[in-house]
């Protein structure tokens, strides 16, 4: 089945100690979405990739990268978490960037100790 | 400032009754609207879409109706199971090169 995956699902990490989350999409999507999602809010988008575009959302802390090495893989990279990271990190892919349907993994839970 | 606004955290409605969802928004260009749902430890799944030049959407139990000019949309789901019990986000989005905007969510339970 054609699927958006994350893993890990759950990481634990020490305030500061870099840390990267991955997603591997088997969907051929050109557009891949890194959202943080903290507990009743909304997912936050962090920033996509158009093919090999990166788009950053203004407020993202510059503690965030991303790196999307194919059109299959797509990696978070947070340099030095704080425990306000601490949050699901949901990846994202669609067809298009007209915003419309959009395919999510199951998430990767980052704990920051 | 939130474009998509869900101000019911929580909503409880027994099986088989009908369960409404509600999304208001204040961007008027925002032109795609769709409804994800969320079960536990797993990521949003589609739900239903509509599009700004609709008004109601139909697929199965759910209904998504939208109210242009109240700038507001509804999830209809009737009727109404426990395997429904999930989060529901509201979403949108505008023409171009523009990501989704998403609400905080909804917190459905259906009791049996």
């Amino acid at each position: 089945d054609a699927m958006v995956i994350q893993n890990p699902r759950y990481q634990v990490t020490q305030f500061g100690k870099p840390v990267t989350l991955s997603c591997s999409q088997t969907l051929n999507h050109n557009v891949m979405y890194w959202y943080q999602q903290k507990s009743s809010q909304a997912p936050k988008l962090l920033f996509h990739y158009y093919d090999k575009d990166f788009n950053n959302e203004a407020d993202t802390p510059d503690n965030f990268q991303s790196r999307r090495p194919n059109t299959s893989f797509c990696f978070l990279d947070i340099r030095s978490p704080g425990l306000g990271d601490a949050a699901m990190y949901l990846c994202a892919t669609s067809r298009d960037s007209q915003g419309n349907e959009q395919f999510f993994g199951p998430g990767t839970r980052l704990t920051v100790l | 400032d939130q474009q998509v606004k869900q101000n019911s955290p929580s909503l409880s409605v027994q099986e088989g009754r009908i369960s409404i969802l509600n999304c208001d928004y204040t961007n008027s260009m925002f032109d795609y609207f769709l409804w994800y749902k969320k079960y536990p430890a797993e990521g949003p799944t589609f739900l239903i879409s509509i599009s700004s030049i609709k008004d109601k959407n139909e697929d199965g139990r759910f209904t998504v109706f939208l109210n242009k000019s109240a700038k507001h949309l509804s999830l209809h789901i009737v009727p109404s199971q426990p395997g429904d019990s999930a989060v529901y986000f509201c979403a949108a989005s505008s023409p171009g090169n523009t990501p989704l905007v998403f609400g905080k969510g909804t917190r459905l339970s259906v009791i049996a």
